[in-house]
């Protein structure tokens, strides 16, 4: 079984720029989660989807950041435009089933973010 | 709110030794998951280990085990018998029932096993 999935893996735009970073969850997973992690810190959580419905997206940071998952499928997440701050590791997670706690979230190996 | 906490940046291990890395986190909820994930080089985060609040035994899986003391709020991770394909970054995260479905992550472990 395929994991998640993300691409592209590495990114360098200039300031101001837009960029737009896909990720494809685990089939059959209807949760999909975006983290970042800027350098040193934690990672940190943007949003979650349910299927193609926005459960939760107070992590987002500003109106530049734009989250979409059409068809309950793929995901994307855009950046526009760009600022020096973003840059950071973007992650993607997916889970099956909300069961609690205990619900295990499968992350992708991210997208780094460069913006100069 | 949510906290997770990981004092040790780097940690150097030799090979065939256990290691300790430390977690210590805050809520006040009491219902929540405790997860160990590992990040080698290639940057796929790969899931561990999972402990739940409620759970009366330590959790272990093949060479990993989770030191759960819950009165400490601590929620380390044991390594036994180090691999060099065990050099790693490793993160500590918590979910808790009442804070919706987001993991609250610490800044991470660096790992790294010497031959």
């Amino acid at each position: 079984e395929a994991g998640v999935t993300q691409f592209p893996s590495h990114s360098v735009i200039e300031k101001g720029q837009t960029v737009t970073l896909r990720c494809d969850p685990i089939s059959g997973h209807d949760n999909l989660y975006w983290y970042r992690r800027v350098m040193g810190k934690e990672i940190k959580f943007l949003l979650h989807f349910v299927k193609e419905s926005k459960q939760d997206e107070s992590g987002m940071p500003n109106n530049r950041f734009l989250a979409e998952r059409t068809g309950g499928t793929y995901s994307t997440l855009k950046v526009q435009p760009a600022e020096l701050e973003d840059s950071g590791v973007y992650f993607c997670a997916s889970s099956q089933d909300l069961y609690g706690p205990q619900e295990t979230q499968y992350f992708g190996p991210g997208t780094r973010l460069l913006v100069l | 709110a949510q906290k997770i906490t990981q004092t040790q940046p780097g940690m150097f291990v030799q090979e065939k030794e256990a290691v300790t890395l430390d977690c210590t986190y805050d809520t006040s909820d009491p219902s929540y998951g405790l997860f160990w994930y590992k990040q080698p080089s290639s940057g796929e985060m790969i899931f561990l280990i999972y402990q739940g609040s409620y759970d009366q035994q330590n959790a272990t899986e093949g060479r990993y085990s989770l030191n759960f003391q819950k009165a400490r709020k601590s929620a380390n991770l044991v390594i036994s018998a180090s691999q060099l394909g065990d050099s790693a970054m490793y993160f500590c995260a918590m979910r808790a029932s009442n804070t919706g479905n987001q993991f609250y992550f610490g800044t991470g472990t660096s790992l790294t096993v010497i031959p």
